[in-house]
């Protein structure tokens, strides 16, 4: 079974820090992917990212980076963390594409932006 | 851009009675078209898919159904059980990298 692991499960930072948000899957799949969730927004894609230190931006990339040194770890960052980043973050994995694939997600990281 | 319309945003029924989500998708485009629960507090997980070259696939009291003229695909939930509620997605995929999710249906169902 695929085996999506987010570093924390809360998160509570100040406005203007730096966050890191971590993600490991154990599936050797190629694309992973990050995405917020917000009530009534469902899931909104970050970045993601295809192969190791390729990514791409998604639809709302505005103040966070990523980064995916190895093929298992993808991370997010917040540059310069703002309340309005106050959500839920949400890592996913899939294989390659062809012909759709279904994506597995973490167990999310709620953080707070104080 | 391309974007999925999920209605209703919030769906009550009783134990027993039969559920249905509806989603329209813009990208003529997409192929693949895959249903996620999200349980209170838990990850979005996978409860069933179905391909553009497929209109119903069921399994046990789930089914989905796809029209591509019209756009539509639809969760359809029989004989519904108290451990059904939860938030379900929508999602579409051209089978590029982006998967397209609707904003979400909130199921209770009440004892």
């Amino acid at each position: 079974d695929v085996k999506v692991t987010q570093s924390s499960r809360y998160l509570v930072k100040r406005t203007g820090e730096k966050v890191f948000l971590e993600c490991v899957q154990d599936m050797d799949h190629e694309n992973m992917f990050w995405y917020r969730q917000d009530p009534g927004l469902g899931l909104r894609l970050i970045y993601f990212s295809y192969d190791v230190k390729m990514k791409e931006k998604g639809d709302i990339p505005e103040g966070y980076s990523v980064s995916r040194e190895k093929k298992e770890r993808f991370s997010l960052i917040l540059e310069s963390a703002s309340t309005n980043q106050t959500s839920m973050y949400l890592c996913a994995s899939s294989q390659r594409v062809g012909r759709g694939q279904p994506q597995h997600f973490g167990d999310g990281t709620r953080l707070s932006i104080l | 851009g391309e974007n999925v319309e999920q209605h209703p945003s919030t769906l009550s029924v009783q134990e027993g009675d039969s559920a249905v989500i509806k989603c329209t998708y813009s990208d003529s485009a997409s192929n693949y078209f895959p249903w996620y629960k999200q349980e209170l507090g838990k990850r979005p997980q996978l409860i069933i898919d179905i391909r553009s070259n497929v209109g119903e696939k069921k399994d046990q009291r789930i089914a989905v159904t796809l029209n591509k003229t019209a756009k539509h695909f639809s969760l359809h939930i029989t004989e519904t059980q108290p451990e059904d509620s939860a938030v379900y997605f929508c999602a579409a995929s051209t089978g590029g990298f982006k998967t397209i999710f609707g904003a979400g249906t909130r199921l209770f169902v009440k004892a």
